[in-house]
C-alpha cells in the first residue's frame, strides 16, 4: 500500500517568513495530493490540492509543487501569519474518479508555529 | 464548501458500553464515506470505507465486530464502537466525497471519544 513520509515534524518561523513542508510517497499510481490544516480539536480542512497532471498550483500565499519522477510534493506558505499556526498534513491517494478522493494515506503531520 | 456534520463532538462512556457516532452530509449525497482514527499528536489512519446499502470495507487490522459501520442512507453513516475499552479512546473523523461530483472529500469536525 501507499506510504507517505512528511518532514519536518515541527517548524517554527517568524511572521512574514516562508514555510516549506515536504512529503514523499511510495506508490507511483497515486495521482491526487491534498494538503490539510488541522486546528486543535477540529477536523482537517483542505487548503490546497494537486493532481498528477500538474506540476505546480498556487492559491494566494499557498503553493504546492509536485515531482512525479521523484515522488515528492511540497507545500509552500509565503508571508506567514500567526493564524497559520496549526498542524499540517499531506496526503496521497489514487483517484479513479468519484468517491476515491476520500481514501487517503496521510503523512505524519507538521506542527507549524508562526511567531509574531 | 459542502458540510459534513458529526455528532456528538465529544463523548465519555464507561468501559464495556457501546457508543454510536453519526456522520451526516448536510447539503450533498454521499454513497461512500470514510472513517478515520487519530490518536493524540498522531496522523489520521483510515479505518474503513462505508458504502451506502452494502457492507463496509475495513482496513487491515481493524476489527469489524468492534467498529460497526452502517450507511443506511445517502446522507448518513454511523460508527458504533462496541464494548468500548480505554484503548479505544481517540478522535474519530469521517469524510465524505460528494456523489458524482468528482471533487475533494469533506471532513467532519471529529468526535472525541473517552472511555473511562
Amino acid at each position: 500500500g501507499e506510504n507517505v513520509e512528511q518532514h519536518p515534524s515541527t517548524l517554527s518561523v517568524q511572521e512574514g517568513d516562508s514555510a516549506v513542508i515536504k512529503c514523499t510517497y511510495s506508490d507511483s499510481a497515486s495521482n491526487y495530493f491534498p494538503w490539510y490544516k488541522q486546528e486543535l480539536g477540529k477536523g482537517p480542512q483542505l487548503i490546497i490540492d494537486i493532481r498528477s497532471n500538474v506540476g505546480e498550483k498556487k492559491d494566494q500565499r499557498i503553493a504546492v509543487t509536485l515531482n512525479k519522477t521523484a515522488k515528492h510534493f511540497s507545500l509552500h506558505i509565503t508571508e506567514t501569519q500567526p493564524e497559520d499556526s496549526a498542524v499540517y498534513f499531506c496526503a496521497a491517494s489514487y483517484n479513479a474518479g468519484g468517491t476515491s478522493y476520500g481514501k487517503l494515506t496521510f503523512g505524519q503531520g507538521t506542527i507549524l508555529t508562526v511567531h509574531p | 464548501g459542502a458540510v459534513v456534520s458529526q455528532h456528538p463532538s465529544w463523548v465519555i462512556c464507561k468501559s464495556g458500553t457501546s457508543v454510536k457516532i453519526e456522520c451526516r452530509s448536510l447539503d450533498f449525497q454521499a454513497t461512500t464515506m470514510f472513517w478515520y482514527r487519530q490518536f493524540p499528536k498522531q496522523s489520521l489512519m483510515l479505518m474503513a470505507t462505508s458504502n451506502e446499502g452494502s457492507k463496509a470495507t475495513y482496513e487491515q487490522g481493524v476489527e469489524k465486530d468492534k467498529f460497526l459501520i452502517n450507511h443506511a442512507s445517502l446522507t448518513l453513516s454511523t460508527l458504533t464502537v462496541t464494548s468500548a475499552h480505554p484503548e479505544d479512546s481517540s478522535f474519530y473523523i469521517c469524510s465524505a466525497p460528494p456523489y458524482r461530483q468528482n471533487t475533494e472529500a469533506f471532513f467532519g469536525q471529529g468526535t472525541r471519544l473517552t472511555v473511562v
